[in-house]
């Protein structure tokens, strides 16, 4: 069964510094990944997404993740934080053929703190 | 270009009675799906459209229903209200699929 399991439920961290934030999937046949953002009261975000091909995917607001076969994960990273990165994280799995059904993460919250 | 529209924002209903949600999706995406987030549950899927048909439907009891317009446009129904169907309600619209969702909003339901 498809299964995406993010590893944190909160992530502190202060402003300027890196972030890693993880995410392990689970599926026995091809899957495509995104990450996604979720501000305060608003919908989610489209951060960035892996179909197929380079294995380094870069996204919006400087973010980018790794999708590692071997492992099953797909964490994503910021070099250097801001307080508006602010928000919580959603990795989501998809399977081909699989009629766009998207199995999200349980979230990562992550805190920038000046 | 104009986003996902959801309409009504915040929606407030007694239990026991019905509610019908409206998603406008992105001019040309003819995908539509639906996913409820709750505390406790996270974000789960209930449905997925396109061209008008359903194609795939989540776990959820059959008081939840939905549909497509031939303009792609979509609409969730949920009858007979329980407390636990407080949540928010994301459409998220899409050219196919594969290329990502794009979310609306949502719309908050809070029942009493």
């Amino acid at each position: 069964a498809q299964s995406v399991t993010q590893l944190d439920s909160q992530v502190p961290v202060f402003e300027e510094a890196p972030v890693e934030l993880r995410c392990n999937y689970s599926s026995s046949v091809s899957v495509y990944l995104f990450w996604y953002v979720q501000y305060p009261n608003q919908g989610l975000q489209l951060l960035l997404k892996y179909l197929s091909g380079s294995t380094l995917v870069k996204g919006i607001n400087g973010f980018e993740a790794e999708f590692n076969k071997s492992q099953t994960s797909f964490h994503l990273r910021k070099p250097s934080v801001h307080i508006s990165d602010t928000a919580e994280y959603f990795c989501a799995s998809g399977v081909s053929g699989g009629y766009n059904k998207l199995i999200f993460g349980a979230g990562t919250r992550l805190a920038v703190h000046p | 270009k104009a986003g996902v529209t959801q309409t009504p924002r915040y929606l407030i209903k007694t239990r026991g009675q019905q509610v019908t949600l409206s998603c406008s999706p992105i001019s040309g995406h003819r995908s539509v799906s639906w996913y409820q987030q709750t505390p406790g549950q996270g974000l789960q899927f209930l449905f997925e459209y396109f061209s008008e048909t359903q194609r795939n439907k989540g776990n959820f009891p059959g008081r939840f229903s939905g549909r497509q317009f031939s303009n792609s446009r979509s609409e969730m129904n949920v009858s007979t209200l329980e407390l636990g169907d407080s949540a928010l309600y994301l459409c998220a619209s899409s050219v196919g699929g594969r290329d990502g969702y794009t979310f609306g909003s949502g719309t908050r339901l809070t029942v009493v």
